[in-house]
């Protein structure tokens, strides 16, 4: 089973800034990553596949990079509507599909 | 517009059964793989079960292999989760998930609002 390492655990960003939070895979996982915003009593909701790619109608200030066993999520300009919890998971090697155990971004 | 709808959560003693159910719409349900995904408080989220589009193939997390049971219903568009010997730790949100299953792509597409499920006695 690969298993995926989110950091930091707790992210507190000022309006306007950048959020930068990392994933780390156990074994490579090539480009087959994907990153998830979940907020509170919402469903959540699809980022970023492939590593890099936005999914539909997302605002492009969110990018993803990196490949093999380190990811970043980056989150431009921040907007108080993206507090929220954000999961990386990966997609190369399962069953079992796997989360990272989440990094909550906090708006200062 | 897609839209996933859980039921079927409710508080129920260990050892009990609970049946999910998720109604689906928007999309040509048949063409998709889907998935049962938890989360359990104050945790991450948590891959459970997966369903090929015919039914074919179906792959559960190590916890609940042999305790729960991943089916769907093309005719009616829903997708069921039958979960048997419920213990403590399956406690948790469960969301319906569409799977994409494209290429490479193994991933949760559209995801229901989710359904709380509470073992305990």
């Amino acid at each position: 089973e690969i298993v995926m390492t989110q950091s930091p655990a707790t992210l507190s960003v000022s309006p306007g800034e950048r959020a930068t939070l990392s994933c780390r895979a156990s074994q490579s996982v090539r480009s087959n990553l994907a990153w998830y915003q979940h907020k509170f009593g919402q469903a959540p909701r699809l980022l970023i596949y492939g590593a890099s790619t936005r999914a539909t109608d997302i605002a492009g200030r969110f990018s993803g990079s990196g490949s093999g066993t380190e990811f970043t999520l980056t989150i431009n300009s921040l907007q108080s509507e993206d507090s929220a919890l954000y999961y990386c998971q990966q997609y190369n090697n399962w069953p079992p599909l796997t989360f990272g155990g989440g990094t909550k971004v906090e708006i200062k | 517009e897609v839209h996933l709808v859980e039921s079927g959560g409710t508080l129920v003693q260990p050892g009990g059964s609970l049946r999910l159910s998720c109604a689906t719409s928007g999309f040509s349900f048949t063409s998709y793989s889907m998935s049962w995904v938890r989360q359990a408080p104050g945790k991450g989220l948590e891959w459970v079960a997966y369903i090929k589009q015919d039914g074919s193939e179906k792959y559960y997390v190590d916890s609940v292999k042999g305790r729960f049971t991943i089916s769907r219903d093309n005719a009616e568009h829903s997708l069921f989760l039958q979960m048997n010997n419920l213990r403590a730790e399956d406690t948790a949100v469960y969301y319906c998930a569409r799977t994409n299953t494209g290429g490479d792509l193994r991933l949760f597409d559209y995801w229901g609002q989710g359904t709380l499920v509470t073992v305990s006695s």
